[in-house]
């Protein structure tokens, strides 16, 4: 079965640090979406992508935050600078025409 | 302050019963409809999908409902397994029609079974 990869599976650093969460969506799917999970707030969206392009990073704050995709293979997520608010779950999913597919997301803690 | 986290609904059954999770959405243009299951440590897995012409589908061992009229959306679980032991989530699209993929999640429902 195709899956959605996500690398780190963990990730524990000191606030300030730079933290990169990569992902590498389902072969063929054009859309891209990143998602934070907490215990307060659930499942929230970040930022969404289709063909490579951002249409949607509402949900992510800018000044610390940037998600990219430089090519199919491989979407990034960067938290610069890190902050303990940042620790939770992120998600990464892919997805065509509606159905989206997760990985098994990047557990990260800020310490 | 206190860490307060999402107060999930839990459904407790005993292994072998049938299991029903309920969701309510809100927006009555929404199109496609699907349930997630998450176990511990994992993300979130696709179950069943459905679209918003249809007002049942089944899959093995499972069947989702959609009630248009009141806006809810069942999924069945049938003899329910150890197995089945998560959270599951409700999610929507609202957009489809408009070529947006986005999708709304539900806030879950844990599901346990009582061997």
């Amino acid at each position: 079965d195709a899956r959605v990869t996500q690398t780190p599976r963990h990730k524990v650093t000191e606030m300030g640090q730079e933290v990169t969460m990569r992902c590498q969506p389902i072969l063929g799917h054009n859309t891209v979406f990143w998602y934070r999970q907490t215990m307060m707030q659930g499942l929230e969206l970040l930022a969404y992508f289709r063909n490579r392009a951002p249409l949607d990073d509402s949900g992510m704050p800018k000044d610390r935050f940037s998600a990219e995709m430089p090519d199919a293979t491989l979407a990034t997520l960067k938290i610069q600078p890190s902050e303990p608010r940042d620790s939770a779950v992120y998600f990464c999913a892919s997805g065509l025409r509606g159905l989206q597919h997760f990985g098994d997301g990047t557990r990260l803690s800020i310490l | 302050g206190e860490n307060v986290g999402l107060h999930l609904p839990t459904l407790s059954v005993q292994e072998g019963d049938n299991s029903i999770i309920n969701c309510a959405y809100s927006n009555s243009a929404s199109d496609y409809f699907i349930w997630y299951k998450q176990e511990s440590g994992k993300g979130p897995q696709f179950i069943i999908d459905i679209r918003s012409n249809m007002d049942k589908r089944q899959g093995q061992r499972v069947t989702v409902l959609l009630n248009k009229t009141v806006k809810h959306l069942s999924l069945q679980i049938a003899a329910t397994q150890p197995g089945d032991s998560a959270v599951y989530f409700c999610a929507e699209n609202r957009d489809s029609g408009a070529g947006s993929y986005q999708l709304t999640f539900g806030k879950g429902t844990k599901l346990s079974v009582i061997p």
